[in-house]
């Protein structure tokens, strides 16, 4: 059974920085590429984030450029998202997710965890 | 950057009504569109992927089609659990995705 377990989400002043983990089972990370996805409080989705299964390529909306960083660690099965500069507006529920595309990116989120709350606030 | 928007954003229909909800592309995206479903205090779920194929597990009573700029999702029979928002997804310009602003379904 495939499980992804967000975790290090938190109340973080604006400007401040919080890291964000993902621990997956139930399938071969290594083969596949990952994301975040989040939702602000009763909003729709939004693509944050995508790794390469060999972190061979990165991408990142362009809301968060040059702010967050995605990363991951195939020997401990986990992806991270380091999240810099945070602003009011990235206040929300930060979902990973597994792509279906196995050694290749297919845009196609197959999987998602439960989510992890990032809350913004002075 | 492809932009991604859906309608109706609501709508109300009753059990075992035929509900269509349409997605429209800012540019061609080929067949590259994918549906959710999420329920409240849920994680979204994957539904269709590729425009027409059904994800593994989700019931037949739900379909896509279209190619290009616009595409529809189809629930025939609407059961009691559809009731849900639904958001369509473009996975053209990989890595960098795109979803729709979601269709919120619920009971009249």
């Amino acid at each position: 059974e495939v499980q992804l377990v967000e975790s290090g989400g938190g109340l973080v002043q604006p400007g401040r920085s919080l890291r964000l983990s993902c621990a997956a089972s139930g399938f071969t990370f290594d083969d596949y590429a990952m994301h975040w996805v989040r939702q602000a409080p009763g909003k729709g989705l939004e693509w944050v984030s995508g790794i390469t299964w060999n972190s061979g390529y990165t991408g990142y909306a362009d809301s968060v450029k040059g702010r967050f960083t995605i990363s991951r660690d195939n020997a401990k099965n986990s992806l991270y998202l380091q999240m810099n500069s945070l602003r009011v507006e990235d206040m929300a529920l930060y979902y990973c997710a597994k792509d279906m595309g196995r050694n290749l990116v297919r845009g196609v989120i197959e999987y998602w965890g439960q989510g992890t709350l990032v809350t913004v606030s002075s | 950057d492809i932009q991604m928007t859906q309608s109706p954003s609501s709508l109300s229909a009753s059990v075992g009504d035929t509900v269509t909800i349409t997605c429209r592309a800012s540019q061609s995206i080929n067949a590259y569109l994918n549906w959710y479903q999420q329920k409240p205090g849920k994680a979204p779920k994957l539904l269709i992927y590729a425009t027409s194929s059904l994800q593994s597990g989700a019931p037949s009573r739900f379909s896509g089609s279209g190619s290009g700029t616009d595409f529809t999702l189809t629930i025939s029979s609407l059961q009691p659990e559809d009731f849900a928002t639904y958001y369509c997804q473009q996975s053209y310009s990989i890595p960098l995705l795109t979803f729709g602003p979601g269709t919120k379904v619920d009971i009249k």
